[in-house]
């Protein structure tokens, strides 16, 4: 069971260059979820999609676009991107049951930008 | 969401229980205590939550005050693994946007 999948684990970009952070997950849940962690800092919310064919802003979106591709993926685009990028980007899912809802992490992509 | 407060940093030996505090005065009635946990960068990891009664699993136990304002994580015997950062996150019920974490406690286990 894979559970939340991210690729690439590690990267290095040049400032302007582009790329695009793949997620995705084998729960089969309705929601997921882009997280930026800078250091000695909690996780930030870039944006979310609440179910396919939804996307929404989180706390930090500027210089990033999204894409929930299917049910399955849900992908995180750096169009141009700046050392202030530099992070560990996480993806999450989550299941709904009512009042709950709980959020399962990959294992994060380490971002730098040089 | 409502805020919450947390302790930056804790130590515990293994073996004992660990005790992390959280506080969350401004809480609303829907809103749950749900408690997260990231061990050396990795992903973080879902651990318990609950509404107004004291919820235990697998994992850990937790605590929440009458008058909901505080809430304790109770790890009953801890090992050297559960060392990480423990967030303690206020959210409303139901819906799908995300969590708002903040620094949380970093627990350190003692040999």
């Amino acid at each position: 069971n894979a559970g939340v999948t991210q690729t690439p684990k590690f990267q290095v970009l040049k400032t302007g260059q582009s790329m695009t952070l793949q997620c995705a997950q084998d729960m089969n849940h309705n929601s997921m979820y882009w997280y930026r962690q800078d250091p000695g800092m909690g996780l930030r919310l870039i944006y979310y999609s609440a179910s396919e064919g939804t996307t929404d802003k989180g706390e930090v979106p500027n210089g990033y676009n999204v894409s929930r591709l299917n049910k399955r993926e849900f992908s995180l685009r750096l169009e141009s991107a700046a050392p202030s990028q530099t992070s560990v980007y996480f993806c999450a899912s989550s299941e709904q049951w009512g009042a709950k809802n709980i959020q399962y992490f990959g294992a994060g992509t380490r971002l730098s930008v040089l | 969401d409502a805020k919450t407060t947390q302790p930056p940093s804790m130590d515990c030996a293994e073996g004992r229980a660990a005790n992390l505090p959280c506080n969350h005065s401004t809480i609303s009635g829907n809103e749950y205590v749900y408690w997260y946990r990231q061990i050396h960068s990795q992903g973080p990891q879902y651990i318990i939550h609950g509404l107004k009664n004291n919820e235990t699993n697998e994992m850990a136990s937790l605590i929440i005050t009458e008058d909901r304002k505080s809430s304790t994580l109770i790890l009953p015997h801890a090992t050297l693994r559960d060392t990480a950062v423990y967030y303690c996150i206020v959210k409303a019920g139901g819906g799908a946007d995300g969590l708002t974490f903040g620094k949380g406690t970093h627990l350190i286990i003692q040999p």
